[in-house]
């Protein structure tokens, strides 16, 4: 049984540039989030997808956008890159209907120049 | 507003004795749901324990107990029996149970996390 995964692991990008990160959910798992992990810190919520449809958003601005597909993989993307954006990206899978224990891919680490 | 406090940025155990990182909560939500994550330095987030805020009894898997004490908003997570391989990132975390048409959303908010090094 595959658990989540994503791609890419490493990214470099320079200001400005956009970036897409992918996902692909635990088997079974209806339900995406995305959280963004500076170095040191906690993970921050980005936002939830369930039935392909944005359910939960974290305080985050307008250029993080993100996408569901009916086979419940799920994209990030990240528009005008900024320093700041340097972090570790983990997408985490879980069942709408259960206890919400989030299962999460090994991220993407985006390094922004 | 949800918040998640550690206040152990590090901690050190001898291998085969037990340990305790301490997590501290603040909600307004009667419902709501607790869990430990660990995480290696590879960076994957690994899930160790569960509490729902109505469970009785506190939660446990295998060498992981929670100790979920609600009216102190408290849920220490005790590792029994230390491993080298338990030497990581722990994470406390906390879950808004928010229901919309049957369905239970919730995004999780995070701790700082505790550095546990378990010295042979």
């Amino acid at each position: 049984d595959a658990g989540v995964t994503q791609s890419p692991t490493h990214l470099i990008k320079t200001r400005g540039q956009q970036v897409t990160l992918r996902c692909s959910p635990k088997s079974g798992h209806d339900t995406v989030s995305w959280y963004q992990q500076a170095l040191g810190q906690g993970p921050q919520f980005i936002f939830q997808y369930y039935e392909e449809e944005e359910r939960q958003r974290g305080n985050f601005p307008d250029r993080f956008s993100g996408h569901q597909f009916p086979n419940y993989s799920s994209e990030l993307n990240v528009n005008a890159l900024l320093l700041g954006d340097s972090a570790l990206y983990l997408c985490a899978s879980s069942l709408a209907a259960g206890h919400g224990v989030k299962f999460f891919g090994p991220g993407t680490r985006l390094t922004v120049l | 507003a949800q918040k998640i406090t550690q206040t152990q940025p590090g901690m050190f155990v001898q291998e085969k004795e037990a340990v305790t990182l301490d997590c501290t909560y603040d909600t307004s939500d009667p419902s709501y749901g607790l869990f430990w994550y660990k995480q290696p330095s590879s960076g994957e987030m690994i899930f160790l324990i569960y509490q729902g805020s109505y469970d009785q009894q506190n939660a446990t898997e295998g060498r992981y107990s929670l100790n979920f004490q609600k009216a102190r908003k408290s849920a220490n997570l005790v590792i029994s029996a230390s491993q080298l391989g338990d030497s990581a990132m722990y994470f406390c975390a906390m879950r808004e149970i928010s229901n919309a048409g049957g369905t239970s959303y919730g995004k999780l908010t995070f701790g700082q996390g505790t550095i546990l090094t378990v010295h042979p």
